[in-house]
């Protein structure tokens, strides 16, 4: 159980274009779900957590416009990156976790390059 | 405020013998710890977690912690290292009202034929 799937697992793709990324719950209901970003080598940061059917919370310094966060369904959220640059290019990991619940069940990534 | 540090960065063992990972916490109350693995290019799986139950958790693949309040410590253990458990370890906490996770530095353990 608690199984948390992320398509697409890498893109590549034009500076200037965007890109959606999918986080799914397969087998639970996500109440919440958190997107986070990871350098090479380095722990990982948190840009936002999104509640079903609500505004995502975004963390200090992370653009919501430039990372628009969807969570419109409990079982999916969505981060698009608008505009993308050769700097946004990471690895994006979602998690997500049900109602009532501490923890939190990751998904595999989802590696961008920007060129 | 709640925190997490993990003492090495980088540990290395040979195929079957015992791994240690040492994370210490702060907090001002008696928290949530947790220990995630993550294998090259992959995202985190759950290794186990303490939650003021049992302080010896017991996780998944042979993994095994002991919260211990007077050390501030949830030290990751596994009697025997595989190959397979060669990856990045994280030592998490759960940053108070907010639910947010905090995330040690991360661990790196190699594990040598």
């Amino acid at each position: 159980g608690a199984v948390v799937s992320q398509h697409p697992s890498w893109v590549i793709c034009k500076s200037g274009t965007s890109v959606k990324i999918e986080c799914r719950s397969l087998d639970f209901q996500a109440t919440t779900m958190f997107w986070y970003r990871q350098f090479p080598k380095q722990s990982l940061m948190l840009m936002a957590t999104s509640n079903e059917g609500s505004k995502a919370t975004y963390e200090q310094g992370v653009e919501k416009d430039k990372f628009l966060i969807n969570h419109a369904s409990l079982t999916l959220s969505t981060l698009t990156v608008t505009s993308a640059h050769p700097e946004d290019s990471s690895f994006y990991i979602c998690s997500a976790r049900g109602d009532g619940e501490e923890t939190q069940y990751f998904g595999p990534g989802t590696r961008l390059l920007v060129l | 405020a709640q925190s997490v540090t993990q003492l090495d960065s980088h540990v290395s063992v040979s195929e079957g013998t015992p791994v240690l990972l040492r994370c210490n916490y702060s907090s001002s109350y008696s928290p949530s710890l947790f220990w995630y693995v993550q294998h090259p290019n992959k995202g985190l799986q759950l290794l186990l977690k303490y939650t003021s139950a049992a302080t010896l958790v017991k996780g998944i693949n042979g993994f095994e912690a002991e919260f211990k309040k007077s050390e501030t410590s949830f030290h990751l253990t596994k009697p025997s290292a595989h190959m397979s458990d060669a990856a990045e370890y994280f030592c998490v906490v759960i940053k108070g009202a907010t639910d947010k996770l905090i995330f040690g530095t991360g661990t790196r353990l190699q594990v040598f034929p």
